[in-house]
């Protein structure tokens, strides 16, 4: 089946720096990823649809200027969470449909832990 | 509104058993549903999914059964094995949409 990594897995920062996440379709071209946040005990809600080479879509209540969203290829989309604050500490993982398939299966990456102290 | 529910939020089910997980939708253009299985700290890895015009798909131990008229769809795993021990979440999508939305998640653990 169809391979995402995320890059890194687990990330540790101070309040206030900024903090990137790499998501890889490594073996199928993704024209569409998508970045989803998950709490404790809570749901994978979707943050954004990242499209290659145009903006980002944004959720209801998703703030695009703190979670910058860059689809630089077909292979990669980049989450970038500016001026961290504790309460952006969750579990962020990126999804991606492979073009090639006729259903409608999305591939999850391993996912990012990040905690801001 | 959680248009996606799985009013279970665990399960306990014995090895060999059959192990059910529930799922309830409230949107009525929802036309394709998906079953992931997800571990502790990784992504949720996809297991089965069934079309609205089906009301049965089978693959191996799973199986998932959709009736339309309830809004309901179950995910049946025969023989349950400890290895079937994770979070199972219930995902549907809207004809002509990519964005899957998710149930809460049952954690299933199977006892040896």
């Amino acid at each position: 089946g169809a391979v995402v990594s995320q890059h890194p897995s687990r990330v540790i920062c101070k309040s206030g720096t900024s903090v990137k996440i790499e998501c890889r379709s490594l073996d199928f071209q993704a024209t569409t990823m998508f970045w989803y946040r998950q709490f404790p005990k809570q749901s994978l809600m979707l943050m954004a649809t990242s499209n290659e080479g145009s903006k980002a879509t944004y959720e209801q209540g998703v703030e695009k200027d703190k979670f910058l969203i860059n689809h630089a290829s077909l292979t990669l989309s980049t989450l970038t969470v500016t001026s961290a604050h504790p309460e952006d500490s969750s579990f962020y993982i990126c999804s991606a449909g492979d073009s090639r398939s006729w259903t409608y299966e999305q591939y999850f990456g391993p996912g990012t832990r990040l905690t801001v102290t | 509104d959680q248009q996606v529910k799985q009013n279970s939020p665990s399960l306990s089910v014995q090895e060999g058993r059959i192990s059910i997980l529930n799922c309830d939708y409230t949107n009525s253009m929802f036309d394709y549903f998906l079953w992931y299985k997800k571990y502790p700290a990784e992504g949720p890895t996809f297991l089965i999914s069934i079309s609205s015009i089906k009301d049965k798909n089978e693959d191996g131990r799973f199986t998932v059964f959709l009736n339309k008229s309830a809004k309901h769809l179950s995910l049946h795993i025969v023989p349950s094995q400890p290895g079937d021990s994770a979070v199972y979440f219930c995902a549907a999508l809207q004809g002509g949409s990519e964005k899957l939305v998710f149930g809460k998640g049952t954690k299933l653990t199977v006892n040896p």
